[in-house]
C-alpha cells in the first residue's frame, strides 16, 4: 500500500464547476500538507500549504485537512479553463522526513 | 519562472548507456532533490543533497548516483540505461534542508527516453 493515494482521474468538468480532489494517506506523523499543481510539460508549482489539521482559503482556492480520517482535499470554486493542469497533493513529518507525493490528478475543465 | 534550471531538456539513447543530468539550483537554495515522474509510478522521490551533503534517499536504483558540488549544483548520473528507465526527472531545491516545512521549487525536467 502506498503511502498517499490519489486518484489519477482524469477528472472533466465544465467551466464554473465546483472541482473536489482527494487524496488519502497513511502515515499518522504527517504534519505539512500541500497541493501542487503541474501544467503539461512544466514542472510543479506550490498551490496550497497547510499545516496540521483545518481549512486554508485563497482566492477560488481551499485546502482541508482532517488528521483524524487521514484525509485531505482540494476544493477549487468557479473553475477555469487555466485551471487545467494535473493536481498533486504532497505530505511531509516535518523534519527528518521525506515529501512524499500523490500519483497526481488530471483535471479538464471544459469552456 | 522558478528559477531552477535543467539540462538537457530532451535526451534520447540507448539500453545500457550511461548519461547525466544536471541541475541548478535556485540562488541562496542549499537543498537540491531529484524526481523521477512516470506515468504509472507518479513522482518519486530519489535522493536529497544539503549544501553539498547526500541527506536523504528515496527510491533510487543502485545504477543512479547523484552528487551536489560546491557551486551547489547537482548532477544526476544514471548508468546501464534500461527501457523502464524512461521518464521525466525533476530536479528541485529549497532553503533549508527539511522538506515540506517550505515551498519546493522545480525545475522543468529532463525527459528521458531509453530506446
Amino acid at each position: 500500500q502506498k503511502e498517499v493515494e490519489q486518484d489519477p482521474g482524469p477528472l472533466s468538468v465544465p467551466e464554473g464547476a465546483i472541482v473536489s480532489l482527494n487524496c488519502t494517506y497513511s502515515n499518522s506523523a504527517f504534519q505539512y500538507f500541500m497541493w501542487y499543481r503541474q501544467y503539461s510539460r512544466k514542472g510543479p508549482e506550490l498551490l496550497m500549504y497547510t499545516y496540521s489539521s483545518g481549512n486554508k482559503e485563497d482566492g477560488r482556492f481551499t485546502a482541508q485537512v482532517d488528521k483524524s480520517s487521514k484525509y485531505i482535499s482540494l476544493f477549487i470554486r468557479d473553475s477555469q479553463p487555466s485551471d487545467s493542469a494535473t493536481y498533486l497533493c504532497a505530505m511531509s513529518a516535518g523534519q527528518g522526513g521525506k515529501l512524499i507525493f500523490g500519483q497526481g490528478t488530471e483535471l479538464s475543465v471544459k469552456p | 519562472d522558478s528559477g531552477v534550471t535543467q539540462t538537457p531538456k530532451h535526451l534520447i539513447t540507448a539500453t545500457g548507456q550511461r548519461v547525466t543530468l544536471r541541475c541548478s539550483p535556485r540562488s541562496g537554495d542549499l537543498s537540491v532533490y531529484w524526481y523521477q515522474q512516470s506515468l504509472d509510478q507518479g513522482l518519486q522521490f530519489l535522493i536529497q543533497y544539503y549544501n553539498g551533503e547526500e541527506r536523504a534517499k528515496g527510491n533510487i536504483l543502485e545504477r543512479f548516483s547523484a552528487q551536489q558540488f560546491p557551486d551547489l549544483h547537482s548532477e544526476l548520473n544514471l548508468s546501464s540505461l534500461e527501457l523502464g528507465d524512461s521518464a521525466l526527472y525533476f530536479c528541485a531545491s529549497s532553503v533549508g534542508p527539511f522538506p515540506g516545512t517550505g515551498e519546493l521549487f522545480f525545475g522543468e525536467g529532463s525527459r528521458l527516453t531509453v530506446l
